[in-house]
């Protein structure tokens, strides 16, 4: 069965550096999200992409924040200053758009920054 | 805000009975409802979709939805310790481009 996957499943990074989440999408599906989910808290939508702009995004998801497709098939999420408090999983999930709105989450990498 | 409410647990039953889990939501215009489980560390898992007011079966699994009261619940029948874990409520927003999720209810089925 077609999954979302996710790289790497755990970065570490200091505060201040940019990093840069990948995910790979589930193969026809045209919806792409980022959620977090800070230890112990409720999963948090970041931003919602569609035909290569975003749909919508949250207040969380500020001038730090910014995803795009590079290659037709890596879905990325570039944090450009982290910060202490960007600690947390980093969840991907696809749609298959066409009428569905189940969304379907990647495994997840979880950012540590010092 | 857009609110998603669950009872935070934990609930607690014993192998082979019903467990039922609760979900309210702020957003009338909601209507798209999903049950997601997720164990410790990893990430949520689709359970169930319900779009219309009534009931949707699926195996061991009922999910409830009643628009009006602004509700949706999940039935578990003859519960099994693998169905221990947090299970997560997600409500679409309007304009179908994000989910907002509930805090989750932690479901320990004791054999």
């Amino acid at each position: 069965e077609p999954e979302v996957t996710q790289t790497p499943s755990h970065q570490v990074t200091q505060m201040g550096q940019e990093v840069i989440l990948r995910c790979v999408p589930i193969s026809n599906h045209l919806y792409f999200y980022w959620y977090r989910q800070i230890l112990g808290q409720k999963v948090e939508f970041l931003v919602s992409f569609y035909n290569n702009e975003i749909s919508e995004k949250s207040e969380i998801f500020d001038d730090q924040f910014s995803v795009e497709r590079p290659d037709g098939s890596n879905f990325t999420l570039k944090i450009r200053s982290t910060k202490l408090e960007d600690s947390a999983m980093y969840f991907c999930a696809t749609n298959p758009g066409q009428g569905s709105y189940e969304q379907y989450f990647g495994p997840g990498t979880r950012l540590t920054v010092t | 805000q857009k609110e998603v409410e669950q009872n935070s647990g934990p609930l607690s039953v014993p192998e082979g009975a019903i467990a039922s889990l609760n979900c309210t939501y702020s957003d009338r215009g909601s209507q798209s409802f999903f049950w997601y489980r997720q164990y410790s560390g990893k990430s949520p898992e689709l359970i169930m979709s319900i779009y219309s007011n009534g009931d949707k079966e699926d195996g061991r699994f009922t999910a409830q939805l009643n628009k009006a009261s602004q509700y949706v619940s999940l039935l578990i029948r003859d519960s099994q310790p693998s169905d221990s874990a947090t299970y997560l409520c997600a409500v679409n927003s309007f304009s179908g481009n994000q989910f907002y999720f509930g805090t989750g209810t932690s479901l320990t089925v004791i054999p």
